[in-house]
């Protein structure tokens, strides 16, 4: 079984549309992220959530949203799409054990155009 | 603030070539470091990691080792395979109340028969 898994693999859409990308992890953890690779490969966080706290990065617009349902999912909800939301979304998730963070696991990614 | 600087690529090696990708590192307290990669078209995959200094981390023939003194995480292998090719990351958390990783910017391996 897959540890972390995200829907869809690729999503073609308009400008100004909305759309959602969805990750579920069935490893246990309890801290979940969003990370974003643009073309050149580079990745950034995006968000990290656990059942205790939000953390945003600052650079992250506010059409960008987190929602999780309960602890083993965390969707992205984008607004308004723009050209440059086009990138692969990474979801990934670890377990943090008396303080340490641990190891996080990827998901494979969901590759978005927007058009 | 926490960053990694990774060597510039692409690389291209033979196969049966020596790789080494360097990495150095600026963080806050003591952070672990990673190494991941990334095939083609995939996500990403944990290679190997060291939580303390001197750690050595390893996994498919991969090494890289912890280095306080000089702030490095070196990745190396002794014998590249054409199913090497990647891009490889190298990452750290610094774990002072922070849940994320810090990437560098990617260096993609390209091995040749």
């Amino acid at each position: 079984d897959t540890a972390v898994s995200q829907t869809p693999k690729y999503l073609v859409t308009q400008m100004g549309n909305d759309k959602s990308i969805k990750c579920e992890q069935n490893l246990g953890h309890d801290t979940m992220y969003w990370y974003k690779q643009d073309s050149k490969k580079f990745l950034k966080i995006m968000f990290s959530y656990n059942n205790k706290e939000l953390i945003i990065n600052e650079t992250v617009p506010n059409r960008f949203s987190p929602k999780s349902p309960d602890k083993a999912h965390l969707n992205l909800h984008i607004n308004s799409l723009e050209l440059g939301d086009s990138a692969v979304y990474f979801c990934a998730s670890s377990q943090d054990e008396s303080g340490h963070k641990e190891t996080q696991y990827f998901g494979p990614g969901t590759r978005l155009l927007v058009l | 603030g926490d960053s990694v600087t990774q060597m510039e690529g692409p690389v291209t090696l033979s196969e049966e070539a020596f790789l080494t990708i360097n990495c150095t590192y600026t963080a806050t307290g003591y952070p672990s470091l990673f190494w991941y990669v990334q095939y083609p078209g995939e996500g990403l995959q944990l290679l190997l990691k060291a939580t303390k200094a001197d750690d050595k981390g390893s996994n498919k023939g991969f090494e890289a080792t912890y280095r306080k003194e000089t702030t490095s995480f070196h990745l190396e292998k002794g014998s590249v395979q054409v199913s090497d090719s990647a891009v490889y990351f190298c990452a750290l958390n610094s774990g002072a109340g922070s849940y994320q990783l810090t990437f560098g910017k990617g260096t993609k391996l390209s091995v040749i028969p």
